[in-house]
């Protein structure tokens, strides 16, 4: 199976720069992608990562390394509207060989004035 | 504008009652899914479609049972064999099984138990 860890909480000012880590145990690895979701939403799909390196989409960037099994989301100028939870999901295989991303708990991004 | 609604927003379930969440996608997408959302534990897999009349058993299946009669439809129902059914449910779809880096997720259904 897969597991993955990501703080529970992060928190950060209003136009600061945060990092958000993800590190994953998985059999198999096709790929990490990143979620936002704001409280009672739908999750929105952020930025995914299948080769090692930086991926930049405006004020989000996102980072893997596939040899350290790790990740991170970078959020930019931080905005209030930015306070949210992120989740990382990494495709790894199932019990039946699909690949299916699983989800990790999620980190709280609390932003303040 | 294409989307993935989801219906009810909010359910009450009565002891010993099945429940059924609706799904639909108008994205036409082949690939649907079911998460299980609990504070504090991320989003766990229910069931999964790749294609219309199949489906396979996701992480947590037990107690939830689904259909895909339809491409655009997958709905979830939940038994009364789910002994701890409260919690967010969410739907998600992707072009295809394969290319399920991209998740479409629907608003969810909160579910209640009386």
């Amino acid at each position: 199976g897969q597991s993955l860890e990501q703080p529970s909480e992060v928190t950060a000012v209003e136009g600061a720069i945060v990092q958000i880590n993800c590190t994953y145990q998985t059999s198999g690895f096709y790929g990490l992608s990143w979620y936002q979701q704001h409280d009672g939403g739908a999750p929105t799909f952020l930025s995914y990562n299948a080769l090692d390196g930086l991926e930049e989409t405006g004020r989000f960037s996102s980072f893997l390394s596939r040899s350290d099994s790790y990740g991170y989301l970078l959020l930019q100028e931080l905005q209030m509207k930015d306070s949210a939870s992120y989740f990382c999901a990494v495709r790894g295989p199932t019990s039946g060989g699909s690949y299916i991303p699983t989800f990790g708990r999620g980190t709280s991004l609390i932003v303040h004035p | 504008d294409g989307g993935i609604t989801q219906s009810p927003k909010y359910l009450f379930r009565k002891e010993g009652q099945n429940v059924t969440l609706s799904c639909e996608q108008n994205l036409n997408h082949d690939a649907m899914y079911w998460y299980r959302q609990d504070p504090g534990q991320g989003l766990r897999l229910i069931y999964y479609s790749q294609i219309v009349n199949d489906f396979q058993k996701g992480d947590i299946a037990e107690g939830y049972s689904v259909s895909r009669e339809k491409k655009e439809s997958f709905p979830l129902t939940v038994t009364s064999a789910q002994k701890n059914p409260t919690a967010f449910y969410l739907c998600a779809s992707s072009v295809g099984e394969t290319t399920n880096e991209k998740l479409f997720f629907g608003s969810g259904t909160q579910l209640s138990v009386l």
